[in-house]
């Protein structure tokens, strides 16, 4: 089966600052990457999506880059502000089947004002 | 265009008692998806049901757990005889029907249990 990593765990930045969230996947037939955002006590939020189609793609302060040979994709936010601060889940899934998709065990990001 | 219902929001049982999670999927969505989170972890699938069946329950523990999905109403999971290692966040995810956004899973506020 589908098997992700995630790093890094945790990450501390200065408001401002750039953050860079990177998975790997281990199923070359997954095609469709998303990212979440989970606030506490709250439930996962769609952020920004890729399919495999797609090199790259970017909505306003967030942006996220796939490399199918390596089999890794990014989350960048650029000018991170204090409400940035949460837990981001990346994972990977494949268009058929049950489209289950495989989680990251999330990264928390910490944004300092 | 409501999103996905989740009650309760916070559930307390004693060990040995039932607990009853219920899910809404948004309007139109057919296919829901439970999962489980504990605390400083990611997101174990559990079941992936459509309107009365059930799809893939690969991620369910053999014993206690059950899910459903009737025709009319919610999806309900249903953990017999808690312990308190089922103590987690529950959440359920729904999608829509239509091709490749079938692929996108939109989440509720989540369920916590918490088992004493």
């Amino acid at each position: 089966g589908e098997n992700v990593e995630q790093h890094p765990s945790t990450l501390s930045v200065q408001e401002g600052d750039s953050a860079v969230i990177k998975c790997t996947y281990s199923d070359s037939a997954s095609n469709y990457f998303p990212w979440y955002k989970q606030e506490l006590g709250k439930g996962p939020q769609l952020i920004i999506d890729i399919r495999s189609n797609v090199g790259e793609k970017k909505d306003q302060r967030i942006a996220v880059t796939l490399n199918k040979t390596a089999k890794h994709f990014s989350l960048h936010i650029t000018e991170t502000q204090p409400e940035d601060s949460a837990v981001y889940f990346c994972a990977a899934s494949r268009s058929g089947g049950s489209y289950i998709p495989t989680f990251g065990r999330g990264t928390s990001l910490i944004v300092h004002p | 265009n409501a999103g996905v219902m989740q009650n309760p929001r916070h559930l307390v049982r004693r060990r040995g008692q039932e607990a009853r999670l219920r899910c809404s999927p948004m309007k139109g969505h057919s296919h829901v998806y439970w999962y489980r989170q504990l605390p400083e972890e990611g997101l174990k699938f559990m079941v992936y049901l459509q309107k009365e069946n059930i799809i893939d329950e690969s991620g369910m523990p053999k014993e206690r757990f059950s899910a459903e999905f009737p025709k009319e109403g919610p999806s309900i999971l249903r953990i017999q005889q808690v312990v308190r290692g089922d103590s987690a966040a529950y959440f359920c995810a729904s999608s829509p029907d239509l091709g490749l956004a079938k692929n996108i899973q939109y989440f509720g506020a989540g369920t916590r249990l918490s088992v004493l």
